[in-house]
């Protein structure tokens, strides 16, 4: 019963296409997030998003655009793929409202763009 | 600017050794500070999370502690085993943030376990 989980897990495209990972989480969680982990692994948030509001990191390009088709599911799209994309993406989730909420995370997803 | 920093950026140690790790962050208001596993291609799995209020917290062989005057924390690790190979992250919330929007993620330290 894997709590978040992300497909694919790892992706190998070339430049210029456009791609899309899908996460989903069974925690019955009302936030979920995706970071982006790059070579020196740093993990960085891309997005927040619950069925309030969405919340961007400003320094995310506007190629990446998170899809939310219910609670449960945060897909990430991403066009024009360019090399410095390669990196690890990783979906989360958790329950905002909570004190100290913890959020969990999916296995990753392994980008590679050639 | 808010950040945090984490020493050593990499260590190995023998099984069986302890070690332990640190971080220091400049992140203000402090709300909480969290200690993050990830193993090799999987994600961060939370260890410990502490308040401004608590000073130290056990989890297993894992113990975390938290001197919030001097902004730095530490997490130590008892009888070190094969399986405690993996890149440890130290990870402050912003106060009043209630969720992980406003986290401040560290480096990490890669700690290599070796029989």
């Amino acid at each position: 019963d894997t709590a978040v989980s992300q497909t694919p897990k790892y992706l190998v495209t070339q430049m210029g296409n456009d791609k899309s990972i899908k996460c989903e989480q069974n925690l019955g969680h009302d936030t979920m997030y995706w970071y982006k982990q790059d070579s020196k692994k740093f993990l960085k948030i891309m997005f927040s998003y619950n069925n309030k509001e969405l919340i961007i990191n400003e320094t995310v390009p506007n190629r990446f655009s998170p899809k939310s088709p219910d609670k449960a599911h945060l897909n990430l799209h991403i066009n024009s793929l360019e090399l410095g994309d390669s990196a690890v993406y990783f979906c989360a989730s958790s329950q905002e409202g909570r004190l100290n909420t913890e959020a969990f995370f999916g296995q990753g997803t392994r980008l590679t763009v050639v | 600017k808010n950040q945090v920093e984490q020493s050593p950026q990499s260590l190995i140690i023998l099984e069986g050794k302890n070690c332990t790790l640190q971080c220091n962050y400049t992140v203000s208001p402090f709300s909480n500070l969290r200690w993050y596993k990830q193993d090799t291609g999987r994600g961060p799995v939370s260890l410990t999370i502490m308040t401004f209020s608590e000073n130290t917290k056990s989890n297993g062989r894992y113990t975390a502690t938290l001197d919030a005057d001097t902004k730095q924390s530490s997490l130590h690790i008892t009888a070190s085993q094969l399986s405690d190979s993996a890149s440890y992250i130290c990870v402050v919330s912003e106060s009043n943030a209630g969720n992980n929007r406003k986290l401040i993620w560290g480096l990490g330290t890669s700690l290599a376990v070796n029989p």
